[in-house]
């Protein structure tokens, strides 16, 4: 079965230090993989999707992530953390027949 | 905004009322669904349309009954919901439900169940 683990339901940085969010995925064939942000009452919005073109996806806000197929992976990296990146984050896959299956979030929190 | 408009933002509502939520798209999109969202649970598809046909039904109880009349509108009906579906509702719509489009959401509506 495909599904996507979320490594950590909390990650904690300050202000202007890199962030870093794991996502790992199990797929028997090649997947589309997605970062969305959710901030507090809001609906989820995209971040950035790979879907078999380049393995380095860049998206919006600063936010980039690889997709290493021999690590099963696709983290979500920014370099400097804005205080406005506080927000929960989900990773998730896409199966070849359009069903999305989401990770259990991951909710940074960003220091002053 | 991501063009995907949820009405109403917040609702209360008794267990033996009958309410609709509402959900619209002006963006094309031929895909929409509803997700429900709680606390410290993971975001669970409920219901999938495609091209106005439901092709997902992800084992919700009869209580919700969705509707969607054409591709730009959707609707979530309750009716004598307990208190655990009190949760936050979202909506989205994607160009075609394939495996590489991305869904746009709406900002939710968030239900309490008294």
């Amino acid at each position: 079965a495909q599904s996507v683990t979320q490594l950590d339901s909390h990650v904690s940085v300050s202000e202007g230090t890199p962030v870093l969010l794991r996502c790992n995925y199990s797929s028997s064939y090649s997947p589309s993989l997605f970062w969305y942000v959710q901030h507090p009452n809001k609906g989820l919005q995209l971040l950035l999707k790979y879907t078999s073109a380049a393995t380095l996806v860049k998206g919006i806000n600063g936010f980039e992530a690889e997709f290493k197929k021999s690590e099963t992976s696709f983290h979500l990296t920014k370099p400097s953390a804005h205080m406005s990146d506080a927000a929960e984050y989900f990773c998730v896959y896409n199966t070849n027949a359009g069903k999305s299956t989401f990770g259990d979030g991951t909710t940074l929190t960003v220091k002053p | 905004e991501t063009g995907v408009t949820q009405t109403p933002r917040h609702l209360v509502m008794g267990m033996t009322n009958k309410k609709s939520l509402k959900c619209e798209q002006h963006l094309g999109h031929n895909a929409m669904y509803w997700y429900k969202q709680s606390a410290k649970k993971p975001l669970e598809l409920m219901f999938v349309y495609n091209f106005k046909e439901q092709t997902e039904n992800n084992s919700v109880p009869s209580r919700f009954s969705p509707e969607c009349p054409n591709s730009s509108h959707l609707f979530l009906h309750l009716h004598t919901l307990q208190p655990e579906d009190s949760a936050l509702y979202l909506c989205a719509s994607s160009q075609d439900g394939g495996q590489n489009t991305e869904a746009f959401f709406g900002q939710g509506t968030r239900l309490t169940v008294v």
